[in-house]
């Protein structure tokens, strides 16, 4: 699977856009980009995925450059809430296993 | 549903003695993980299991480790003897036959002095 590269801390005022970046660079044309959020001292959690297309749910929205060589992920209004490790994997969508870098560690100010 | 759920949520043991964590994995769900998270070595992933057979074991540290599935609700992870370095937060989740959105549970805080 390939890796991912992403920023080890940002910062974000609470109501603003948070944009997080991934690079992915040698993402394979089959592989999906999943994005997953780790609150302090809790499991991970599922926020989206995509392929090609960008992706919207209620959560955030998923923007995937046309050479698919980085992605970035859109929380559209920030609360305190979203503060959180910020997880870029890249996978088949074939069940099986994901491989966890470092992550972004995401902290919304008041 | 209820999600994934594990138990016991905290663990405090001694070093030697077995340490069983429990996993029941989301209905209808063929894929089950065991992860481990340090503060040194992130999320690791240990073993994962589909339709209750272990398909790559190839993170489980060592031979004190073992994992079962023996039905499509439950798995155990063991650590026997326990050392202090396996303290860690451990966690385990379930996913649909195909795909990778995986549904974490609370987790295992461990211990072991």
């Amino acid at each position: 699977d390939a890796k991912t590269t992403q920023p080890t801390s940002m910062d974000c005022a609470e109501g603003r856009a948070a944009n997080l970046p991934c690079n992915h660079s040698t993402i394979s044309g089959n592989e999906y980009v999943y994005w997953y959020r780790q609150i302090h001292s809790q499991g991970p959690q599922y926020i989206i995925h995509g392929l090609k297309n960008n992706e919207t749910n209620e959560m955030a929205s998923l923007i995937i450059t046309e050479d698919r060589k980085s992605s970035t992920l859109i929380l559209p209004h920030a609360t305190l809430r979203d503060t959180a490790v910020y997880y870029c994997i890249v996978g088949h969508n074939q069940g099986g296993k994901l491989i966890f870098g470092q992550g972004t560690e995401l902290s919304v100010k008041p | 549903d209820a999600g994934v759920i594990q138990s016991p949520r905290h663990e405090v043991t001694e070093m030697g003695q077995e340490v069983t964590l429990r996993c029941k994995p989301i209905s209808g769900h063929d894929y089950l993980f065991w992860y481990r998270q340090t503060m040194m070595r992130g999320l690791e992933l240990l073993i994962y299991f589909n339709n209750n057979v272990p398909i790559d074991d190839s993170g489980m540290p060592e031979d004190r480790f073992s994992a079962k599935m023996p039905n499509a609700s439950f798995s155990t992870l063991k650590i026997q003897p326990s050392e202090p370095r396996d303290s860690a937060v451990y966690f385990c989740a379930s996913s649909l036959p195909v795909s990778e959105t995986q549904y974490f549970g609370p987790g295992t805080r461990l211990l072991v002095l």
